[in-house]
């Protein structure tokens, strides 16, 4: 089945120093991307949607100069997390849509811990 | 735009009875409907998904309904294993306005051996 990584599973910081995450869609391509962060026992909160080619699309609240997204390629986008503190400390899950299936699948999340 | 909620937030089961979790969404123009298991420290899964088209879907132990006049779908997993204690989200979308997910609140199941 359609298979969604991400990288690295976990990272653990320093305040003040910026952090990328990537997403790549392994067997097929994607226009477009959704990051997601979730806190520990809540639901997941949509934070952006990556566009391949065109600027990301920000949720009503999330910073969009704190949280960087670059959407390289068709089966790669980034976020950034830019000068990080620990309220940012969260799960962050990435996920693609594949056309060819109508599904959505999701990445397998990457714990940032910022100390 | 759209929004889910979901009930029960915490379910506890015993070991080979059965789960219900149930989920309202509020645009009538919502036509897909998955449901995600979401085990410690991994992302979602997808379990079952259901189409506005269709009122029941199967998968083995795994069901969905959907009841598109009163907007809301549930799931019900039969004969319970400890293995599918889990966190479960139910989503909403329309897929004829983008591909952009609305999650449910979760459900933390339990299945007591």
């Amino acid at each position: 089945g359609a298979v969604v990584s991400q990288h690295p599973s976990r990272v653990i910081c320093k305040s003040g120093t910026s952090v990328k995450i990537e997403c790549r869609s392994l067997d097929f391509q994607a226009t477009t991307m959704f990051w997601y962060r979730q806190f520990p026992k809540q639901s997941l909160m949509l934070m952006a949607t990556s566009n391949e080619g065109s600027k990301a699309t920000y949720e009503q609240g999330v910073e969009k100069d704190k949280f960087l997204i670059n959407h390289a390629s068709l089966t790669l986008s980034t976020l950034t997390v830019t000068s990080a503190h620990p309220e940012d400390s969260s799960f962050y899950i990435c996920s693609a849509p594949s056309s060819l299936r109508n599904e959505q699948f999701f990445g397998p999340g990457t714990r940032l811990t910022v100390l | 735009g759209e929004n889910v909620e979901q009930h029960p937030s915490t379910l506890s089961v015993q070991e080979g009875d059965s789960a219900v979790i149930k989920c309202t969404y509020s645009d009538s123009a919502s036509n897909y409907f998955p449901w995600y298991k979401q085990e410690l420290g991994k992302g979602p899964q997808l379990i079952i998904d259901i189409r506005s088209n269709v009122g029941e879907k199967k998968d083995q132990r795994i069901a969905v309904t959907l009841n598109k006049t009163a907007k809301h779908f549930s799931l019900h997993i039969t004969e319970t294993q400890p293995e599918d204690s889990a966190v479960y989200f139910c989503a909403a979308r329309n897929n004829n306005a983008g591909n952009m997910l609305t999650f449910g609140g979760g459900t933390r199941l339990m299945v007591k051996p």
